[in-house]
């Protein structure tokens, strides 16, 4: 089975600077999809940024990046230019392809707590 | 707003009872996911419906059950509810199964036990 490790439980970051969240996970699929969300105190699960394992290059959508390490299973998350809105829980998860009848259930890290410091 | 909608948003009720979640949708969407979120679990599957039927089971206790409808929306069924069912339930939709679809989450039902 799949599993999502992420290592920090909390993190803090000043506005304007950059941070970033570690996110390690175990699988012995060789493609699959990873996924950070975000969960605000609102507690609405919002999709930030994807990555396909068959793809060799970093995912980016404005200032979130990812950092994706197939051989060493390795997935951060690079949040650039901070700003108060991104004070959230983020998640990273796993998916399998699914297909054949399977699930593409996610698998999720336990979190980790963003606090941004104005 | 992501499309799916989820009812009641929050439900408070007694150890022993039974309760009903229910979980519409974006249109056109033909997979539901059920996830429970707890402070000690953290996000867990629960269950997967594609199309009316089950896709696959996750972490489910057998108190718990579900169902898709041929309208695609769907229902959680908790019952002979425990202090540890309190948690926030999600359901999630996606277009398909299989590929690269987005899965989007509904706001959630806050279930409290007491």
């Amino acid at each position: 089975a799949q599993t999502v490790t992420q290592s920090q439980p909390e993190m803090s970051v000043q506005e304007a600077e950059t941070v970033t969240l570690s996110c390690t996970y175990d699988t012995s699929e060789s493609d699959y999809y990873l996924f950070w969300y975000k969960q605000p105190p609102s507690r609405q699960m919002i999709l930030v940024i994807r990555q396909e394992a068959y793809k060799q290059q970093n995912a980016t959508e404005n200032r979130f990046s990812v950092n994706f390490q197939k051989a060493a299973k390795s997935f951060s998350l690079k949040i650039s230019d901070s700003q108060l809105g991104d004070a959230a829980m983020y998640f990273c998860a796993y998916r399998s392809l699914g297909g054949a009848g399977g699930s593409e259930k996610l698998v999720f890290g336990k979190g980790t707590k963003l606090t941004v410091n104005p | 707003d992501s499309g799916v909608t989820q009812t009641p948003k929050h439900l408070i009720t007694a150890t022993g009872q039974r309760v009903t979640l229910r979980c519409s949708p974006r249109s056109g969407d033909l997979s539901v996911y059920w996830y429970q979120q707890s402070l000690d679990q953290g996000l867990q599957f629960l269950i997967h419906y594609y199309n009316g039927e089950e896709r696959a089971k996750g972490n489910i206790l057998e108190r718990f059950s579900a169902q898709q409808f041929p309208d695609l929306h769907s229902e959680l069924n908790l019952s002979s509810l425990e202090l540890g069912d309190s948690a926030l339930y999600f359901c999630a939709s996606s277009v398909d199964s299989g590929s690269y679809n987005e899965q989007f989450f509904g706001p959630g039902t806050r279930l409290t036990v007491l």
